[in-house]
């Protein structure tokens, strides 16, 4: 069983629509929880950052951390076509990252 | 702010010979940066952790001699691929762990360069 597990997709989805993104996780030593937008053949771009469990509101990016069921989540409000990437999720332990594989997401006009 | 650049962005090399592929972080100091090599539609595997001023920390199954990572300053680091077969043939993404106090932010963010594709022919 992999440390984090993220469905791949892909994941396409009419414009203006709201979008899901989910992680799972088996190590509960994690405590800092980030979201990640990657471009094709493009580094990664840091979206969103969260210590511990909780929410966090960035425009119409929301990450959610559940550390009791080992899940987060990050919504995409009103989606563009311009949000149409792979989305990342990564974890922390010791400053370490340990990604997941990524879901890909198509955000049709 | 956070931006971290890579050079070259793409090189295509002979097999047996070496690459060097610079990641620098452009307006903030990181003791700290990270090596991560990503393959077609899978995510980003970890190669080695790289500390300005010591060796580097590499990954299981990472060989450390065939993948040489310097790291002489606050904001350079680079990895030279020796030897480079077709099998290394791949994208290559550094990041770098901003200071701790110097920025502000958090010691556990990281931020990425735009990548490196290496083409061993």
């Amino acid at each position: 069983q992999k440390e984090v597990e993220q469905d791949p997709g892909p994941l396409s989805v009419p414009e203006g629509a709201i979008v899901s993104l989910n992680c799972t996780y088996s190590n509960s030593a994690f405590q800092y929880f980030m979201w990640y937008r990657q471009y094709s053949r493009k580094g990664p771009e840091l979206l969103m950052y969260t210590y511990s469990s909780g929410n966090k509101e960035d425009g119409r990016f929301t990450a959610q951390v559940d550390k009791s069921s080992k899940y987060i989540s990050l919504f995409i409000r009103d989606s563009q076509p311009s949000d149409s990437a792979t989305y990342l999720c990564a974890m922390s332990e010791g400053g370490k990252l340990i990604f997941g594989q990524g879901t890909e997401l198509s955000v049709k006009p | 702010g956070a931006v971290v650049s890579q050079h070259p962005s793409r090189v295509i090399c002979k097999s047996g010979t070496s690459v060097k592929i610079e990641c620098r972080s452009l307006d903030f100091q990181a003791t700290t940066m990270f090596w991560y090599r990503q393959f077609p539609k899978q995510s980003l595997m970890l190669m080695a952790t790289s500390n300005e001023g010591s060796k580097a920390t590499y990954e299981q199954g990472v060989e450390k001699d065939k993948f040489l990572i310097n790291h002489a300053s606050l904001t350079l680091s680079t990895l030279t691929v020796t030897s480079a077969h077709p099998e290394d043939s791949s994208f290559y993404i550094c990041s770098a762990e901003p200071l701790s106090g110097t920025s502000g932010r958090s010691s556990y963010e990281q931020y990425f360069g735009p990548g490196t594709r290496l083409t061993v022919t």
